[in-house]
C-alpha cells in the first residue's frame, strides 16, 4: 500500500509569483485535506476535497485554490505569493469525508518566498 | 471543536513511561479525542482516539477521565523515536458531517533522553 506522497519536497519562489503543490493520496482514500504549518506553530487547515469537490475550508484567502482528480489526486494553487506562505504545506488523506478524524499525511512541501 | 491545553514540553527517560497530558474542559458529549505526533520534519502520524472509554494499540494507550475534560496518551516504553510533537485535538466524528479538519494546537514537545 503506497502513502501520501507530495512534490516537490521544497521549493523557492518569490513573492508576486504563483505555485502549484501537488499530492498523491493513499490508495482507496477518497478525501484529501491540506494544511498550512508555519514555524514552531501546528498546521492550519487549509480546504478539504470529496470526490472532486470542495468541502469546506479553513481562513485562507481565494488565492489558495485547489483541485482534486478523479484519481483523488489533489494540488494547492497559491497566486501572488507573500513573504508569509512561507511554510510547510501538508496534505492528508482519508478514507471517507465525516470520518476523517483519522488522517494519513504526506512529508510536506517546504515552500520559501523571498 | 472545543479548545484543548497542553503543556509545551516533557521530558522522559527512554525506556520509562511517557504521559502526555491533555484538557479538554469544554468538550462536548459527540465529541471525541484524537492524538497526533509529528516527528521533526516529518507529516503529523495519526495516533490512537477515543469517545469515552480508554483505548490502546500497538502505539499507546488513552485514558479518558470520567468527566471527559481531560486525557492523558500514555508511550508505554519510550525509546528515542517517540522524540517529536504531540497533539491533543477533539472533534465531532459524524459520517457524512460537514467537520472536515483537524484543529492543531501547538502541542507538546516530547524529547526522550537516553
Amino acid at each position: 500500500e503506497t502513502g501520501v506522497t507530495q512534490s516537490p519536497t521544497h521549493l523557492i519562489k518569490t513573492r508576486g509569483q504563483q505555485v502549484t503543490l501537488r499530492c498523491s493520496s493513499q490508495s482507496g482514500h477518497n478525501t484529501v485535506s491540506w494544511y498550512q504549518q508555519a514555524l514552531g506553530q501546528g498546521p492550519q487547515f487549509i480546504f478539504q476535497y470529496y470526490r472532486e469537490e470542495e468541502n469546506g475550508r479553513g481562513n485562507f484567502p481565494p488565492r489558495f485554490s485547489g483541485l482534486q482528480f478523479p484519481n483523488y489526486s489533489s494540488e494547492l494553487n497559491v497566486n501572488a505569493l507573500e513573504l508569509d506562505d512561507s511554510a510547510l504545506y501538508l496534505c492528508a488523506s482519508s478514507l471517507e469525508v465525516g470520518r476523517a478524524g483519522e488522517q494519513f499525511f504526506g512529508p510536506g512541501t517546504r515552500l520559501t518566498v523571498l | 471543536d472545543a479548545k484543548t491545553t497542553q503543556p509545551p514540553s516533557m521530558d522522559c527517560a527512554e525506556g520509562r513511561a511517557a504521559n502526555l497530558p491533555c484538557n479538554h474542559s469544554t468538550i462536548s458529549g459527540n465529541e471525541y479525542v484524537y492524538w497526533y505526533r509529528q516527528i521533526h520534519s516529518q507529516g503529523p502520524q495519526y495516533i490512537i482516539h477515543g469517545l469515552k472509554n480508554n483505548e490502546t494499540n500497538e502505539m499507546a494507550s488513552l485514558i479518558i477521565t470520567e468527566d471527559r475534560k481531560s486525557s492523558t496518551l500514555i508511550l508505554p516504553h519510550a525509546t528515542l523515536r517517540d522524540t517529536a510533537v504531540y497533539y491533543c485535538i477533539v472533534r465531532v466524528e459524524e459520517s457524512g458531517g460537514s467537520n472536515y479538519k483537524l484543529t492543531f494546537g501547538k502541542g507538546t514537545l516530547l524529547t526522550v533522553n537516553p
